[in-house]
This record gives structure tokens, sequence and C-alpha cells, in this order.
């Protein structure tokens, strides 16, 4: 258990919907950092969270929003859901930007399938 | 533009038979180079930070080694429990503050 916490870890929507993925960062960690990974693809960075402000944004598309909350959870919604969308998505945290002597802490993953 | 290359994309080996994984790297500032290791459906597990050129990390048949522009990580006598996709970033200072730049990875399997 790295300590980052992901939930769900699957979810099966049809095209079209919207969805909520959720995240808790590890214990004392301010940073959260979302990431989405394609079948055999890296991993592509979409957007970061510090303190509860957004702090960078990668390759994320207008359909998806985050937002990290004052007990510094984070949510990363995706709406009007296509095909493509169908990837892991991982949640990573640090203690400050930029990782710390160990990177990122990255979760478990989400698995969301669009049908 | 900072820019992390890892090479090869893939590589097969049989059980035994060492080899290294290479990657490189172009940013403004160094300030730290990681190793992760991913297994399929699952997040990235830390394995070595680097931080200055010459510097060396070894963990059971894994050795990681940094110089000015690219890194290794070398795998001696591999056994099929070794197969994961293996994962470099770099971590750099941009807009004032640091980030971490991920490569794309090597996919290693190992066969008996």
């Amino acid at each position: 258990d790295s300590g980052v916490t992901q939930t769900p870890k699957h979810l099966i929507t049809a095209t079209g919907q919207r969805v909520t993925l959720r995240c808790s960062p590890r214990s004392g960690d301010l940073s959260v950092y979302w990431y989405q990974q394609s079948l055999d693809q890296g991993l592509q960075f979409l957007i970061q969270y510090y303190n509860g402000e957004e702090r960078a944004k990668g390759n994320i598309l207008e359909r998806f929003s985050a937002q990290q909350f004052p007990d510094l959870h984070s949510e990363l919604n995706l709406s009007s859901l296509e095909l493509g969308d169908s990837a892991l998505y991982f949640c990573a945290s640090s203690a400050r930007t930029g990782g710390g002597p160990y990177g990122y802490t990255f979760g478990s993953g989400t698995r969301l399938t669009v049908v | 533009e900072d820019q992390v290359t890892q090479s090869p994309e893939a590589l097969r080996l049989q059980e035994g038979e060492s080899s290294s994984l290479n990657c490189s790297y172009t940013v403004s500032g160094l300030r730290g180079l990681f190793w992760y290791r991913q297994d399929p459906g699952k997040g990235p597990e830390f394995l070595f930070t680097l931080y200055s050129a010459g510097e060396e990390k070894e963990k059971e048949r894994l050795k990681a080694t940094l110089t000015k522009k690219e890194s290794f990580l070398h795998i001696t006598a591999p056994k099929p429990e070794d197969s994961a996709t293996y994962l470099c970033a770099v971590q750099a200072e941009s807009g004032g503050y640091n980030k971490l730049i991920f490569g794309a990875g090597t996919r290693l399997a190992v066969h008996p």
C-alpha cells in the first residue's frame, strides 16, 4: 500500500456520461497530480494541485476538470465521455511541488471503460 | 524544451541474460532522476533516485547509474519476475517550481 488511495478501482460507463474519480493523497502530502495512461501508452500528465490551488496543467481536455479540497483530497471530473477516454487514471502525491526524495508516490489507479 | 527519452521501447531477454536500459534527458537544470517499475494495471513503484553524475544505486539485480546526459538501469541475471515496464523521470525546474518529466518507458519481458 503506497498510502495514496484511489476510488473506484474500476468504472464502466456509457458514452456521453460524466464520472468523478477520487484521490486521497499520502498523509502529509500537499501536492496531487493526475495522469492518464491509455493501453500500452506512457503516462500523460493532466493537472497538478498544491494545497488547494491549481499549479500546472498538461494535456487536459476541456471536458475534464479537477479540484483539490481543504482536506487535500482531489477529484477528477470527466464529462461527455468518449470511447477514447477509456484508460487508467493515476493519482500521485508528494510533500512539495515537483516531488521529494522518492519523486511522486502513485496510487493503484482507476480503470475507466467507456462503452 | 525539457525532454526524456527511453530506449529501447521493448526488450526481450532470456532468464540470466544481462542487459541495460537507457534514459537520456535534456533539461535546463537537473534536480534529480528517478527510476520506477510499473506492473500491468498497477501504479508505478519507486526504485531509485540519483542526483549527480557518477552516482550509482543498487537493489537486488538492478543497478542505476547517472551521467550528465543519461542514466542506465543495468539488469544482471534477470528473472521472469523482473518483467515489467521501467519508467525514468527527471526532476527539473520550470516556471519557478519543480516538476517531474516522465519518459515513455521500456517494456521488459524476461522468459525462462
